[in-house]
């Protein structure tokens, strides 16, 4: 079966451009996270989806950053005015279930550079 | 709230060396344990993992027990290859509905031939 998967692979923007960023989780994955990887760092969490419960949006770094995610499935990140801090490798992984014990499966990642 | 600590990198050895990477952890209830691996220009995939105190998961030739008692879950290989170099992240999932996932901050491993 299809792993998660994210487009685009790479993302080059101008500073003050909005981006958007997709990802497509594993069928039936209730659980989606967004993680960002700056280079050489570890991962910083920014939000968190289940099911149809409000999501978890404790980790997004501004109100620059806000994510969707459509009918149960796709997700979509959104960076508006993109700052060259923003620069980083955007990481995707969803879980069948939050809460109880199961393992995430994480996509190959969006790299963003903010020119 | 639930919390994982990694011994700070980087950690370089030889060869054929023995590589021990700690990881405590906190959490409340009884959560599932895992590691990661990160491999350069690669995405996070799966190491190993374990449910349950006293489980050991194991994988190409790493190791780590579920330690309740000390709550640690350190990753051990008995002889490192430089195909090994990679960044290791310790994580937890709380099996207790409403809680998130939490990564440890990760380390750095780079083996010399």
């Amino acid at each position: 079966g299809a792993g998660v998967s994210q487009s685009p692979s790479n993302k080059v923007t101008e500073k003050g451009k909005d981006v958007e960023l997709r990802c497509d989780p594993i069928s039936g994955h209730t659980a989606l996270y967004w993680y960002r990887q700056s280079l050489g760092q570890g991962l910083e969490f920014l939000i968190y989806f289940q099911g149809n419960s409000a999501p978890d949006k404790s980790g997004l770094p501004s109100d620059r950053f806000s994510a969707e995610r459509t009918g149960g499935s796709v997700s979509t990140l959104t960076i508006q005015r993109t700052q060259q801090e923003d620069s980083a490798v955007y990481l995707c992984a969803s879980s069948p279930r939050e809460g109880y014990g199961n393992e995430q499966f994480f996509g190959p990642g969006t790299r963003l550079t903010v020119l | 709230g639930n919390s994982v600590t990694q011994m700070e990198g980087p950690v370089t050895l030889s060869e054929e060396a023995f590589l021990t990477i700690n990881c405590t952890y906190t959490a409340t209830g009884y959560p599932s344990l895992f590691w990661y691996v990160q491999y350069p220009g690669e995405g996070l995939q799966l190491l190993l993992k374990a449910t349950k105190a006293d489980d050991k998961g194991s994988n190409k030739g790493f190791e780590a027990t579920y330690r309740k008692e000390t709550t640690s879950f350190h990753l051990e290989k008995g002889s490192v290859q430089v195909s090994d170099s990679a960044v290791y992240f310790c994580a937890l999932a709380p099996n207790n509905y409403g809680q998130n996932f939490v990564f440890g901050p990760g380390t750095r491993l780079s083996v010399l031939p």
